[in-house]
């Protein structure tokens, strides 16, 4: 069963932590993405790569880290440089030659 | 930088009635468009697409959207909703090689 799993579904830290988001694909996309969603905000792209060993800053990546060892995997760290780290956080994936994106069932994070 | 404007926040609609909701982006060259569902508690999922051809596509579930380029726009209508399309939905327009930019996002209720 092919897909995008993201774990954990909730995700509760203190101010101050850093905390690491996983999404696995098995879907053999070579571009994933991160994106945040708040309330009234849509989805906007934290980072996203293209191919193993190299991503690219989105719109809002102050605050937050990635890496991208292998082509199935690209978690997301949220570090303590983040000043409103409480969200929800979409994966997604693509093929290359395909600009339709494949989103995982996210991760809820929230600050304490 | 390109946007794209959800007017419509919240939609209340009685089972049986029309719908359309809007989106406008702001970009003159040439894009591909994505109009995406997000269920209560379930993944983001693909509506529809336009990437040429016709103006006018259909998705799943009984929804369309027409692309009207001289507008800018790329609105979604179904012609009678039901209670299980209650969602959230999010027009997105790719102008670029694999970024997407996603409107606010347009909460739909549709009481029975």
């Amino acid at each position: 069963d092919g897909g995008i799993t993201q774990s954990p579904k909730y995700l509760f830290r203190k101010e101050g932590q850093n905390v690491t988001l996983s999404c696995e694909q098995n879907l053999n996309h070579d571009a994933m993405y991160w994106y945040r969603q708040d309330p009234g905000q849509g989805l906007r792209l934290i980072y996203y790569s293209q191919i193993v060993n190299d991503f690219q800053k989105g719109d809002i990546a102050e605050g937050y880290s990635v890496s991208r060892e292998k082509k199935e995997s690209f978690p997301l760290t949220v570090t303590s440089a983040q000043k409103n780290p409480t969200a929800f956080y979409l994966c997604a994936s693509s093929r290359l030659s395909s600009n339709e994106q494949f989103f995982g069932p996210g991760t809820r994070l929230t600050v304490l | 930088a390109q946007s794209v404007s959800q007017h419509n926040h919240h939609v209340i609609l009685s089972e049986a009635a029309s719908l359309e909701l809007g989106c406008n982006y702001s970009y003159g060259g040439t894009v591909n468009l994505f109009w995406y569902v997000q269920y209560p508690g379930q993944h983001l999922q693909l509506l529809l697409k336009y990437f040429s051809g016709d103006p006018l596509v259909k998705g799943i579930k009984g929804f369309e959207a027409e692309f009207i380029k001289s507008k800018f726009s790329f609105n979604l209508r179904k012609p009678s909703v039901q209670w299980s399309d209650t969602a959230e939905y999010f027009c997105a327009v790719n102008t670029g090689f694999q970024k997407l930019v996603f409107g606010t996002g347009t909460r739909l209720l549709v009481s029975p």
